[in-house]
């Protein structure tokens, strides 16, 4: 298994424009996380899927942050629209049962927001 | 919701020395404490994790201690090298599906 797959891994756009980034897990997984890090508040969980269903987005820090996932072997996070302080490294990462397993983080998405 | 500390956030040891990295969680429900290693520029990836059910892990030169009556866990790095230089994240997970990470220790062993 090639492991987590994030896209793109870098972006850069320009303030107020919409930023998807991509997310497959690892095959067989069922729980997928979508965490932000940035060297203020270091790592955050933002949003949570167990068996694509969302289980708590109490991280998501404002209604312009959405995320889906339609499928199994899929996820989005979508800014809508983007502001400079959105940028930061964003990560997402899959686990077998989700609770008490270790989880395998993807590259990450840089996003820049100028 | 649970809350993770991590102390300190930035760590220098000399080659061969040892190094320590603690945290304290706040849910006394949280069961499953990994570590996470991210080296510059690359993802986090677990180097080693303990269950609530012991008190003390070891692999080669890394350990890990937790305390349930004082909700504390630490890790432990013997003889350290160049190589072990990196950001040290702590983390407790409830068994919710939901882990919750400290802020990360810098460590930076001095060749």
């Amino acid at each position: 298994d090639a492991g987590v797959i994030q896209s793109p891994r870098h972006e850069v756009t320009e303030m107020g424009q919409e930023v998807t980034l991509r997310c497959k897990p690892i095959s067989g997984h069922n729980s997928l996380f979508w965490y932000r890090q940035t060297m203020m508040r270091g790592l955050e969980l933002l949003i949570y899927f167990n068996n694509n269903v969302p289980i708590d987005d109490s991280g998501m820090p404002e209604d312009r942050f959405s995320a889906k996932m339609p499928n199994a072997s899929f996820s989005t996070l979508k800014i809508q629209p983007s502001e400079p302080r959105d940028s930061a490294v964003y990560f997402c990462a899959s686990s077998l049962e989700g609770a008490n397993t270790e989880a395998f983080f993807g590259q990450g998405t840089r996003l820049t927001v100028v | 919701g649970e809350n993770v500390e991590q102390h300190p956030s930035t760590l220098s040891v000399q080659e061969g020395d040892s190094a320590v990295i603690k945290c304290t969680y706040s849910d006394s429900a949280s069961n499953y404490f990994p570590w996470y290693k991210q080296e510059l520029g690359k993802r986090p990836q677990l180097i080693i994790d303990i269950r609530s059910n012991v008190g003390e892990k070891k692999d080669q030169r890394i350990a890990v201690t937790l305390n349930k009556t004082a909700k504390h866990f630490s890790l432990h790095i013997t003889e350290t090298q160049p190589e072990d230089s990196a950001v040290y994240f702590c983390a407790a997970d409830t068994g919710g599906f939901k882990t919750i990470f400290g802020a990360g220790t810098r460590l930076f062993v001095k060749a």
